[in-house]
């Protein structure tokens, strides 16, 4: 079964600086999806940032981006610029490339604090 | 645009009620799935759909029933209520899984 870890249940961070949440994952396939996303305290859940696991390339999404190591099964999303409204829970999630199953397994979440 | 929406927003049941969580999108997703976030577990799936008259069972599905009867709606069924079904309930929705999904606003069940 497929598992993902979020080591951090808490990190803090000053405003403008930079911060890496991590993320590991667990898996047997070799097709599957990784995605961000950021849960404020209005509880709506919002996605920062998505990989495809073919493709080699980190994804960037403005002050957003992912070091996918692939063999390492590490997926951590940097944040640049840190803003007071990066404050949230973050979570890491998998899903599995077959087309018939919507299976997303979430990690536990880290929680951002920022300090002005 | 409406995108997912959910109701009710707040809920309070007693131990044995039943109820039904609603959640109806307008983006003609094909895949829409429900959820449940606990203190310190994060999300975890409790049924999926990929299609209307299709659905499957998740990582926590007993005490709740699911159906699509159309590809709008995907409602969600707690059949007798129990404390241990207090959470945080979020349906979701995506035209196909890999471009990530669309959140409702989630309901707050508390079962007493």
């Amino acid at each position: 079964a497929q598992t993902v870890t979020q080591s951090q249940p808490e990190m803090s961070v000053q405003e403008a600086e930079t911060v890496t949440l991590s993320c590991t994952y667990d898996t047997s396939e070799s097709d599957y999806y990784l995605f961000w996303y950021k849960q404020p305290p209005s509880r709506q859940m919002i996605l920062v940032i998505r990989q495809e696991a073919y493709k080699q390339q980190n994804a960037t999404e403005n002050r957003f981006s992912v070091n996918f190591q692939k063999a390492a099964k590490s997926f951590s999303l940097k944040i640049s610029d840190s803003q007071l409204g990066d404050a949230a829970m973050y979570f890491c999630a998998y899903r599995r490339g077959a087309y018939n199953t919507d299976k997303l397994i979430f990690g536990t979440g880290t929680r951002l604090q920022v300090f002005p | 645009n409406a995108g997912v929406t959910q109701t009710p927003k707040f809920q309070v049941l007693k131990t044995g009620q039943s109820m039904t969580l609603q959640c109806a999108q307008d983006m003609n997703h094909e895949y829409m799935s429900w959820y449940r976030q606990d203190p310190g577990m994060g999300l975890r799936l409790i049924h999926y759909s990929v299609g209307a008259g299709i659905t499957d069972q998740g990582e926590v599905p007993n005490g709740y029933n699911v159906s699509r009867s159309t590809t709008e709606d995907f409602p969600l069924r707690l059949l007798s209520a129990a404390p241990s079904q207090t959470s945080v309930y979020f349906c979701a929705s995506s035209l196909q899984g890999y471009y990530g999904y669309t959140f409702g606003s989630g309901t707050r069940l508390t079962v007493v």
